[in-house]
């Protein structure tokens, strides 16, 4: 059973267009998270979801809107698709602040043309 | 504000050696400390984790890693590599101030050769 799940796995979209990823965990988690990795394999955490509510926002292009209908999903949504988004984005949830790990999904491989 | 830098971008190995990756962080509270492995095309799985106690942290795969506090580092460690080691590795670390936000190192990539 995948504990959280992401869709879809390959996006191949081109400049301007909107797209969404998807995000399920079945975990029971009551947060959840997304991270982008460039190209160079740096970790960055974008936005985490708490019970539904937004508790951590970086420094995130306002292109960039999380959506998080109940605590088992957090969709992600990209506006005015750019270059600079090519990148893998994933998903990640835990259990409780800080102590728990985090547990992630295989990724969105996201390219731009 | 919490960071984390792991010294070596690539560590090559020779099947059976053992490893040491490099991991230093900053941060002004107590902190959490993990490591992360990411396989090809996979997401990051959990090694191992320090959160109190033990110093010495025993993870999956035959991993192990030492929470330094003096030298603010965590050093992953293994006595005996396998080809299927060959991976990215992650250090990251989280406070009670950052709400559960990670803070991830730049990776090494471990390199294990026949």
């Amino acid at each position: 059973d995948t504990a959280v799940s992401q869709t879809p796995k390959y996006l191949v979209t081109q400049m301007g267009n909107d797209k969404s990823i998807k995000c399920e965990q079945n975990l029971g988690h009551d947060t959840m998270y997304w991270y982008k990795q460039d190209s160079k394999k740096f970790l960055k955490i974008m936005f985490s979801y708490n019970n539904k509510e937004l508790i951590i926002n970086e420094t995130v292009p306002n292109r960039f809107s999380p959506k998080s209908p109940d605590k088992a999903h957090l969709n992600l949504h990209i506006n005015s698709l750019e270059l600079g988004d090519s990148a893998v984005y994933f998903c990640a949830s835990s259990q409780d602040k800080g102590r728990q790990p985090q547990h992630f999904g295989d990724g969105t491989r996201l390219s731009i043309l | 504000a919490q960071s984390v830098t792991q010294l070596d971008s690539q560590v090559p190995v020779f099947e059976e050696a053992p490893v040491e990756l490099r991991c230093n962080y900053s941060s002004s509270v107590s902190v959490y400390l993990f490591w992360y492995v990411q396989y090809p095309n996979q997401g990051l799985q959990l090694l191992l984790k320090y959160l109190s106690g033990s110093t010495l942290v025993k993870g999956i795969n035959g991993f192990e890693a030492e929470f330094n506090k003096s030298q603010t580092s965590f050093h992953l460690r293994k006595p005996s590599v396998h080809i299927s080691d060959t991976a990215e590795y992650f250090c990251a670390v989280s406070d009670m101030n950052a709400g559960n936000m990670l803070t991830f190192g730049g990776g090494t990539r471990l390199m294990v050769k026949p």
